[in-house]
């Protein structure tokens, strides 16, 4: 069971700006960094934004990542159909002997 | 360019124990620790473990403790991951990733194509 919350779903037609939440704690979010990853079906996840808001070379500017407090969010702007996938939030979790830990995923879908 | 590629598919029986591989080429082997993750089919993302290739020193998720035991083989850089007295609920896809630049952190950018384990009576 994720300690990292996330809304099992989104939509937005395309060009649209899609919005997704990362809830979290204070060993968790509160005290790390915070990773986005997309997984398109049937394939490996992909890093979208590392140390809260960094993007790897040759991911789109149209993707954003914040963090504030214990909750972040992974934002996409002119969505894309090609944007369709899952999202996942992760991130360490001082807790529990340096463990990392998932969000609980949040399935895009471009309407 | 740096790579990772797993071993094949596997079929195991409830308690039997399942061994995976994943060997990294492209790269210093001992410069980044490599994670496993694992997706049961239909769900989320769970991470179970992570290996410092350089001096063998690993960390494991809780709920594998006693279960999972990661190793590695510098000669061929080669990452293990075993996972014993396996169960149904162990029926997933099993990935090796690594965060190949110093300033991702812990951010894996490089992933294996990853292995399917069913177990199955």
């Amino acid at each position: 069971q994720s300690v990292l919350t996330q809304p099992p779903s989104a939509s937005g037609t395309p060009g649209q700006r899609v919005t997704i939440s990362c809830s979290g704690s204070s060993s968790n979010i509160g005290s790390n960094y915070v990773y986005w990853y997309q997984q398109l079906p049937g394939t490996a996840p992909k890093l979208l934004i590392y140390r809260n808001n960094q993007r790897p070379s040759g991911v789109p500017d149209r993707f954003s990542g914040s963090k504030s407090g214990t909750s972040a969010s992974l934002a996409i702007s002119g969505l894309r159909s090609e944007d369709e996938a899952d999202y996942y939030c992760a991130a360490w979790d001082d807790s529990l002997s340096g463990l990392y830990v998932f969000g609980t995923g949040t399935k895009v879908t471009v309407l | 360019q740096v790579q990772l590629v797993q071993s094949g598919a596997e079929v195991k029986k409830p308690g039997a124990s399942v061994k995976v591989s994943c060997k990294a080429s492209g790269y210093t082997f001992t410069s980044y620790y490599m994670h496993w993750v694992r997706q049961a089919p239909g769900q989320g993302l769970e991470w179970m473990g992570i290996i410092n290739p350089s001096g063998g020193s690993t960390s494991y998720a809780q709920k594998f403790q006693g279960r999972v035991t990661m190793t590695r083989d510098t000669s061929t850089s080669t990452v293990y991951m075993e996972l014993s007295s396996l169960r149904s609920e162990d029926t997933a896809v099993y990935y090796c990733a690594i965060a190949a630049r110093p300033d991702y952190y812990y951010g894996m950018d490089v992933w294996g194509q990853g292995t399917t384990v069913t177990v199955s009576s």
